[in-house]
This record gives structure tokens, C-alpha cells and sequence, in this order.
């Protein structure tokens, strides 16, 4: 069974540029979390999805961030304009449910000049 | 408010020693669930073991054991012979699935284990 895909891997913009992420999830996983990780830091929930419906989005900072999951599957995280301390790691997870197991993408490696 | 501390922002080891990762967690709630993940250095969090607040059982997976205490709110997790490949970021975490089902992350344990 394929893992929870992200992309891009890696992403270098300057400041004020407008940067997505993409994220599509274990295939039947309707619970889908973008988390923001800091370096040495532990990861923090930005936005959760159940099925197309962001039921938590109470940590997003909405005046340059926002995220859409269109059809309930995949899902796109957009910052716009980036600012340097956006440099992070963006990781998306999806479980079956809201009370079951989160598992993790790769994530993606954001770098703001 | 709930939090999750991992005291040991590092832990070096050398290979085949037996080593220990502390997880201490605060929470008024009596129903959660207990996790660890490992990030190695590809960045991708692997789920390892999931424990719900009534299950107080230690368990064994191979080289690694969990040891969760409610009495002292710690989730310990120990690696038996260490082995290279062990070396990456743990992360405890705690989620409260009857307010939202977020998880919260300790800042996590360097382990490096050397041959």
C-alpha cells in the first residue's frame, strides 16, 4: 500500500514569493493534517480535513496561508507572500479516521531567502 | 493544557548498547492516546507504537519495549541492542481524540548510534 505522497521535496523561493505544497493521502484515509515543523522542533497541526471539510484551522495563520482539499482526496497547502520565517518543514498526514493512527508523508523543505 | 516533555534533546550511543528515550506527558483528561514515531534523517515520521490511557501494559516489538506508567504520566521507550540504522529523531506524542484528535509533539531525541 503506497505511503501518503508529498511534493515538492524541496523548495527554495525569496521572500514574497507564493509557494504550494501538495499532499495526496492513504488511499481511503478520509482524515487528512497538514503539520509545520520547525527546526528541532516537534511538528504542529496547521489544518485538518475530514473528507473536503476543514474542521480545524484554528492554527493557520490565514492572512498568507490557506488550504484546500477539493474533492476529499489530495490536497493543497498555499502560502502567499512566503516570509523568511516560513523556512520549515511542511509534513501532511492522513488517517482512516479522526481516532485512528496518523501516518506521515515525507514532507516538504521550505527555504525562504 | 496538555503538553509532552522529552527531557534528552541527545543521546549518543555506541552500537549493541541498550538505551532509553524518556517521555513525560500532562493532561487533566483521562482518556488519550500515547505515541511514538521515528524521523530518520529523510524527514518522513514513522509510526512505531500507539497506547490508549487504559492499556497499561508494557510491550515488546523486537529490539524495541515501551514502558507506560500512569502513575508518573511517563511513556518510556527503550531500544535493546542498538543498532546504526537506529539513529533518527523520536518524537512522543499525546493525542485527546474528544478535542479534535490533534497530536502533541515533545521536541523530540536525537539518538546517534555509533558503529
Amino acid at each position: 500500500e503506497a505511503g501518503v505522497v508529498q511534493s515538492p521535496r524541496y523548495k527554495i523561493i525569496e521572500k514574497k514569493q507564493p509557494v504550494a505544497f501538495w499532499c495526496n493521502p492513504i488511499s481511503g484515509h478520509n482524515t487528512l493534517y497538514w503539520y509545520l515543523q520547525n527546526l528541532g522542533q516537534g511538528p504542529e497541526l496547521l489544518i485538518r480535513y475530514e473528507n473536503e471539510e476543514a474542521v480545524d484551522d484554528s492554527q493557520l495563520p490565514k492572512d498568507r496561508f490557506s488550504a484546500e482539499r477539493l474533492k476529499g482526496v489530495d490536497s493543497t497547502l498555499k502560502i502567499q507572500p512566503a516570509e523568511l520565517g516560513d523556512s520549515a518543514v511542511y509534513l501532511c498526514a492522513s488517517s482512516a479516521s479522526r481516532r485512528e493512527t496518523q501516518y506521515f508523508g515525507p514532507g516538504t523543505r521550505l527555504l525562504v531567502l | 493544557a496538555q503538553k509532552v516533555t522529552q527531557a534528552q534533546t541527545e543521546i549518543s550511543v555506541v552500537e549493541k548498547e541498550d538505551v532509553t528515550l524518556d517521555c513525560v506527558y500532562e493532561t487533566r483528561d483521562t482518556t488519550y492516546y500515547l505515541f511514538w514515531y521515528k524521523q530518520p534523517p529523510s524527514g518522513e515520521l514513522v509510526f512505531l507504537i500507539r497506547r490508549n490511557s487504559f492499556d497499561e501494559q508494557n510491550e515488546i516489538s523486537g529490539r524495541y519495549s515501551w514502558n507506560f506508567q500512569k502513575s508518573t504520566s511517563s511513556f518510556n521507550f527503550t531500544i535493546t541492542a542498538s543498532q546504526v540504522v537506529d539513529s533518527a529523531v523520536y518524537f512522543c506524542a499525546l493525542v485527546l481524540y474528544n478535542q479534535g484528535g490533534k497530536l502533541i509533539f515533545g521536541q523530540g531525541t536525537e539518538l546517534s548510534v555509533k558503529p
